[in-house]
C-alpha cells in the first residue's frame, strides 16, 4: 500500500524555524517528484514546493520562497520542509503529495495525512 | 501568475447532476485534475488528466476541458459526495509551478 506519513508539525513563535519530514513507504520513491502543499483553517488548497526524483528541479511558490527549503533523502524514502522566518500566515496543515503523471500533465495522488504547524506567540 | 476561478458553492439534489466548473486562460490547452476534500480528510485524486478516473473512483465521476473552462460533473450525486472540489494545472511557464483553483463546495440538498 502506498503511504505517505508527515511529521515535525507544531507550535512555533512568529520567526521562528521548524522542520517537517514525510516518510514514504510502498512505492519506489526515488523514482518519484514530490511536493508539499498547505491549507490555512478554512481555506483552500495552496502549492508551496516541489523536488524531482533527483533533486534536480526544485520549484517553491512565491509565498515561501527564500524562507523554506525542500529536500529529500531518497536512501531513507524521506521528503523535507524546512520552514525558516515563519510567519502567522504559513499556519496551515501542511500535505505532502507524489506526483503522477509527467511532462506538462503532472498531478498528485495520494497525499499523506497532514500536519499542523501553527505559527503564534 | 496563472489563476483558476471556481464557483464558492454548488447544490444539488441527490440523484441529480452536479456540475463544478474552472476558470482559466486557454486552460483547454493544459491538463486539469480535480480533487475531492472532505472535512478533516487529506484531498483524494478523482479526476487526472481531464477525464481519467483513478482506481477506485466511481464513474459517477467525469471530466472534461475545452476553451478557457474545464468541468468536473458529478452524475447521480450521493450524500457521500459532498465535500470541497478543486481542479488544478501544471503551469510551465518561466516560473513553473502548481495551481489549485479556488475551490467548489458541493453540497446535496
Amino acid at each position: 500500500e502506498v503511504q505517505l506519513v508527515e511529521s515535525g508539525g507544531g507550535l512555533v513563535k512568529p520567526g521562528g524555524s521548524l522542520r517537517l519530514s514525510c516518510a514514504a513507504s510502498g512505492f519506489t520513491f526515488s523514482s518519484y517528484s514530490m511536493n508539499w502543499v498547505r491549507q490555512a483553517p478554512g481555506k483552500g488548497l495552496e502549492w508551496v514546493s516541489s523536488i524531482s526524483s533527483s533533486s534536480s528541479y526544485i520549484y517553491y511558490a512565491d509565498s515561501v520562497k527564500g524562507r523554506f527549503t525542500i529536500s529529500r533523502d531518497n536512501a531513507k524514502n524521506s521528503l523535507y520542509l524546512q520552514m525558516n522566518s515563519l510567519r502567522a500566515e504559513d499556519t496551515a496543515v501542511y500535505y505532502c503529495a507524489r506526483v503522477g503523471g509527467g511532462g506538462n500533465k503532472n498531478w498528485f495522488d495520494p497525499w499523506g495525512q497532514g500536519t499542523l504547524v501553527t505559527v503564534s506567540s | 501568475s496563472y489563476v483558476l476561478t471556481q464557483p464558492p458553492s454548488v447544490s444539488v439534489a441527490p440523484g441529480k447532476t452536479a456540475r463544478i466548473t474552472c476558470g482559466g486562460n486557454n486552460i483547454g490547452s493544459k491538463s486539469v485534475h480535480w480533487y475531492q476534500q472532505k472535512p478533516g480528510q487529506a484531498p483524494v485524486l478523482v479526476v487526472y488528466d481531464d477525464s481519467d478516473r483513478p482506481s477506485g473512483i466511481p464513474e459517477r465521476f467525469s471530466g472534461s476541458n475545452s476553451g478557457n473552462t474545464a468541468t468536473l460533473t458529478i452524475s447521480r450525486v450521493e450524500a457521500g459526495d459532498e465535500a470541497d472540489y478543486y481542479c488544478q494545472v501544471w503551469d510551465s511557464s518561466s516560473d513553473p509551478s502548481y495551481v489549485f483553483g479556488t475551490g467548489t463546495k458541493v453540497t446535496v440538498l
